[in-house]
Order: C-alpha cells, then structure tokens, then sequence
C-alpha cells in the first residue's frame, strides 16, 4: 500500500513563490502526479514525475527525489486563480496491477 | 467531444435503496478507477480496473461493487446505500499504462438520507 503526506493548508501573498511538499512510502513506485482541484470541480493535471529531478512547465515546477521519498510542486508568480487544493499521487505496481493512490490535498490560499 | 462522462451529477438516494452510479469514456483508455471525496480524507480508491473484464479493491471497497464488460464503461453500485456513503464519487481513466495522467469525470454527489 501506499503512505502520502501532504500540509492541510497553506497561504501565500499573490505574485509570491509556494513550496507544496508530499512524502510517500510505497512497495512499487511507478510515477508522482500532481493535480489541481478547484472547489466544486474535478481534479486536473499539472505535472508527472517518474525520474529524479525537476519538470518545469511554465510557472509550475515539480521536483522528485525517489530515494527520500519526496517530491515537491512549485509555483512562481502566484495569482489569485491559483487558490485551489493541490493533490499529490503515487503511481503504485505490483502484482500485476496497478492504482494511482492520492493525498489528502493542500488548501492553497492565495491572498492580496 | 472525447472525455469521461459521469452520470447522474447529483443524486439524493433514501437508505436502503440500490443505486448504479455510471461512469463512460471515448478515449479507449484501459484503465478506470472509483474515488470518494470526503472533507479531510482526499480522494480514496473504492476499486478499479486495469483492462476490460478485470476489476480490483481499492482501499474502501466496502459496500460497493463494479463491473468492467468492456472498455468503455465502468458502472459503481451501492448494493444497499447508508448515509456514510454521501460523498462526492469521480470516475477517472488513464491509458494503458502508467506513466500517463488520469482524466477525470464531473463527479457525482450522491446524498443518503
């Protein structure tokens, strides 16, 4: 099975620089996914990690370290339309099968 | 338009009652998942399916059972819903491996009473 954590809740000032962190613990890593969820909506993708390093894709940037179990979203230039719950997942496989696993979410407040 | 469909959006369902919630995709994805989401728990996998005619538990399976007769659709069913399964369930598919990210239905928020 799986462990993800993730902070609850996080705030941060509009065109500043958030840090969104996510440990794991799981027997078949196969891939970190970050997603964005506003209120009321689904889920929507923003970055993939399967390889140690840093994905840059415009002003969001998702680092992986597999060896500490860790990986973490970046947002530059924050705007208030980025106030959302940030999800991270862990691609799982074993056995043959496979399960994308969640966290519990971050809050991102994004004020003045 | 390709994507996935989920039906109904919302549902208010008496306890008791049996009800199949629908999820369908066009994108000839292999593999759909269940999730619940629940204030302060995330999203959870009630149980998935990693090609046509095979199915798996996730990790609140309890209560629900799904089927898997082809490709496209991906029904849940409540056998006997009791009000802990109010909750907001999404549907999701990816390709058919990992490595591709999930593509997400509207969600259902299905209240028991």
């Amino acid at each position: 099975g799986q462990n993800i954590d993730q902070p609850t809740e996080m705030t941060a000032t509009e065109g500043a620089i958030v840090q969104i962190n996510c440990t794991y613990q799981t027997s078949g890593f196969n891939g970190l996914f970050w997603y964005q969820q506003h209120a009321g909506e689904a889920p929507t993708f923003l970055s993939y990690n399967v390889l140690d390093g840093l994905e840059e894709k415009g002003r969001f940037s998702s680092f992986l370290s597999r060896s500490k179990g860790y990986s973490y979203l970046l947002l530059k230039e924050l705007q208030m339309k980025d106030s959302a719950s940030y999800l991270c997942a862990v691609m799982d496989v074993g056995a043959g099968s496979y399960q994308l696993t969640f966290g519990k979410g971050t809050k991102l407040s994004v004020i003045p | 338009i390709a994507g996935i469909t989920q039906a109904p959006t919302s549902q208010i369902l008496a306890a008791g009652r049996r009800m199949t919630l629908r999820c369908t995709q066009d994108m000839r994805h292999n593999a759909m998942y269940w999730y619940r989401q629940d204030l302060g728990l995330g999203l959870r996998l009630i149980h998935y399916s990693n090609t046509a005619g095979t199915t798996g538990k996730g990790e609140v399976p309890d209560g629900y059972s799904v089927s898997r007769a082809n490709t496209d659709d991906f029904p849940l069913t409540l056998a006997s819903a009791v009000p802990s399964q109010t909750s907001v369930y999404f549907c999701a598919s990816t390709v058919e491996y990992p490595g591709t990210e999930a593509f997400f239905g509207q969600g259902t928020r299905l209240t028991v009473v």
